[in-house]
């Protein structure tokens, strides 16, 4: 399994703003996802992107993935209190035996009201 | 919807004490995980499972064993535990191999 590396760190941005943090990883992967974790709380899946897939969208989320570049961007749009967390990518090249999943150390959001 | 619960939010042991953390999913998934997350570390995988009394070793399971002799249980062993082991602990269970994994709650284990 590989790693994701999130950017930036921490993010701190006014309610009605947009919020955009990246992930950067290693090797070739046949799908990437994002997780958010609140305070105190375990991991939520948010959205799963498909190595053949570029773009996908999710309320007022988008995910956006550029394999040349071994990246991809997480999109919120018209952020609110309530999207005050920590957001995770993980990217995998399943198959086999490799069943496994490594997280980075997330991105930290503040959403200011 | 999946849900995953963790038989406990918060626990406070002594160092040495046995303690077992359990884990328990009602979606029939074959995979199910143990991770510890601490600050500046992110999530760091113990151990694995993808079936039935079957475990794979993770990033850091030293320290700890694991169980799984049924299905929708997984539990995480610490022999002995210490100072070092404080920290939040996280179960997670998936369907296929490396797809989405859904979470439990986490427990925070002190020990003392």
């Amino acid at each position: 399994s590989q790693q994701g590396e999130e950017d930036p760190q921490a993010l701190s941005i006014q309610e009605g703003e947009n919020a955009t943090m990246n992930c950067s990883y290693k090797t070739s992967i046949n799908n990437l996802q994002w997780y958010r974790q609140n305070s105190g709380r375990g991991l939520v899946h948010l959205i799963l992107i498909r190595s053949n897939e570029r773009e996908k969208h999710s309320g007022r989320l988008r995910v956006t993935l550029d394999t040349s570049k071994k990246s991809s961007s997480l999109l919120i749009t018209a952020s609110r209190a309530a999207d005050t967390a920590s957001y995770f990518c993980a990217p995998s090249n399943s198959g086999g035996s490799n069943y496994k999943l490594t997280f980075g150390k997330g991105t930290l959001l503040t959403v200011n009201p | 919807d999946v849900k995953v619960t963790q038989s406990s939010r918060y626990l406070v042991k002594r160092t040495g004490e046995k303690v077992f953390l359990e884990c328990v999913q009602d979606m029939d998934h074959e995979n199910m995980f143990w991770y510890r997350q601490d600050p500046g570390l992110g999530l760091r995988l113990i151990y694995f499972s993808y079936d039935v009394k079957m475990k794979e070793k993770g990033d850091i399971p030293e320290g700890y064993s694991v169980s799984r002799e049924k299905k929708e249980r997984f539990s995480l062993i610490l022999e002995s535990a210490s100072t070092n082991q404080t920290s939040m602990y996280l179960c997670a269970s998936s369907f296929l191999s490396v797809e989405t994994q859904y979470f439990g709650p986490g427990t925070r284990l002190l020990v003392l």
